[in-house]
């Protein structure tokens, strides 16, 4: 199967400690989306990149957030000093375009659990 | 603020009958629409999208969905509902930016339950 993978998908981490998740797209693919899913709400987008350049970020995205692509390949998402409500679903997407039309393919997430 | 809303929670349709789950939108410009759905822990699925032209866009599994531009409305429809289409299903808006980027708006989901 080629589609958008992610690791982990569950990480149960303590108040204060750093987290990195890890994103691989669809290989031809140019673009890479970030969102985060919390319970009964939909994907509430972070962050993309288009390439290795980082082209867009959400107000939801604070200093203790960055996500980075390098070589316009696989994206990490790094978490530092997490907190109870970065508890959610984070969600990593892919497609291949140069515009906002494009269907994105979505990987299966990676659940955080902040205790 | 631009959003999406879909107004219903859940719907519940029996076998065989047709389905609309519901989509507005409040953007400035015009926007690009989309259908994604996600059936239990698994990823969104792309189903459908309105780009331009045509108001009626045919998907994937025999879903469609109509684009209104007056009423800012974008409802998914399916003439005969199978209860394996039973999953949650959203509607998203992707925006340009000034800078020339696009952004993108989830709606908050509408679960369907297809009855035997």
């Amino acid at each position: 199967d080629t589609g958008v993978s992610q690791n982990p998908r569950h990480k149960i981490t303590k108040r204060g400690q750093n987290v990195t998740f890890r994103c691989d797209p669809i290989s031809e693919h140019n673009r890479l989306y970030w969102y985060r899913q919390t319970l009964g709400q939909g994907p509430e987008f972070l962050t993309y990149f288009q390439n290795e350049a980082q082209l867009e970020k959400s107000r939801l995205l604070s200093d203790r957030f960055s996500a980075e692509r390098p070589k316009g390949s696989f994206s990490t998402l790094e978490i530092q000093r997490t907190e109870q409500g970065d508890s959610a679903m984070y969600l990593c997407a892919s497609s291949l375009a140069q515009s906002g039309t494009d269907e994105q393919y979505f990987g299966p997430g990676t659940r955080l659990t902040v205790t | 603020a631009q959003s999406v809303a879909q107004p219903e929670d859940q719907v519940n349709v029996a076998e065989g009958n047709p389905l609309t789950v519901k989509c507005t939108y409040s953007v400035s410009g015009n926007p690009y629409l989309f259908w994604y759905v996600q059936y239990p822990n698994r990823g969104l699925q792309f189903l459908l999208k309105y780009i331009t032209g045509d108001n009626l866009v045919k998907g994937s599994y025999g879903f469609e969905a109509e684009f209104n531009k007056s009423q800012t409305s974008f409802h998914l429809k399916k003439p005969s509902a199978l209860v394996s289409d039973s999953a949650l299903y959203f509607c998203a808006v992707s925006l340009s930016t000034t800078s020339g980027t696009y952004k993108y708006i989830f709606g908050t989901g509408t679960r369907l339950k297809v009855l035997a």
